[in-house]
């Protein structure tokens, strides 16, 4: 079976603090992604990547940017957090248009 | 308009009953189709992909109708233990990789 791997399941941090968020997978998936998931919103797509050391915007990238610097390790960097980016985040990776293999999220509380 | 749209729910059905949740998608380039599974405060899982011809694993069964671009699971006989939110998921692959999110539908199965 495909893992995903989130760093941490529950973190709190200060407002202006920089928030690194590391998600590694074990399958030599091209494709990985960062989303959040907010009640009534569902899921949201802030980046992607297709390969190493590329990276996409999603569809809320604002306030986000990532890191791939090796195939299995995607980074998410909230460079300045607010309490707005108070969220549960999912990394996930997949091949090709096939079906996602999520992380079990890390439900990040701004203070 | 959302390009993935499903009925928030929530459904509320006795154990044993049969339920079916429909999803629509508006981009006719969307080439696959899926069916993910989510627990309260898990990551989502995938549940099953979609075919034309229809596919089906155990109580579930998964349709797809492209011509009214359409997506629908049954899930007969429920168990309490299916009591988890649904969500439709539609992939393309045209000029660019992108997978979307319907926003899930609620189920509780009581006993």
């Amino acid at each position: 079976d495909v893992k995903v791997t989130q760093s941490s399941r529950y973190l709190v941090k200060r407002t202006g603090e920089k928030v690194f968020l590391e998600c590694v997978q074990d399958m030599d998936h091209e494709n990985m992604f960062w989303y959040r998931q907010d009640p009534g919103l569902g899921l949201r797509l802030i980046y992607f990547s297709y390969d190493v050391k590329m990276k996409e915007k999603g569809d809320i990238p604002e306030g986000y940017s990532v890191s791939r610097e090796k195939k299995e390790r995607f980074s998410l960097i909230l460079e300045s957090a607010s309490t707005n980016q108070t969220s549960m985040y999912l990394c996930a990776s997949s091949l090709e248009v096939e079906g996602y293999t999520f992380g079990s999220g890390t439900r990040l509380t701004v203070v | 308009r959302k390009e993935v749209e499903q009925d928030p729910g929530p459904f509320n059905v006795p154990e044993g009953a049969t339920v079916a949740f429909n999803c629509t998608y508006s981009n006719s380039a969307s080439q696959s189709f899926f069916w993910y599974r989510q627990d309260c405060r898990k990551e989502p899982k995938l549940l099953m992909s979609v075919y034309s011809s229809g596919n089906e694993d155990g109580r579930f069964t998964a349709q797809l109708n492209r011509a009214s671009q359409y997506i629908s699971l049954l899930i007969r006989d429920s168990k309490l233990s299916d009591s988890a939110t649904y969500l439709c998921v539609v992939a393309r692959n045209t000029g660019g990789f992108k997978t979307i999110f319907g926003a899930g539908t609620r189920l509780f199965v009581k006993a």
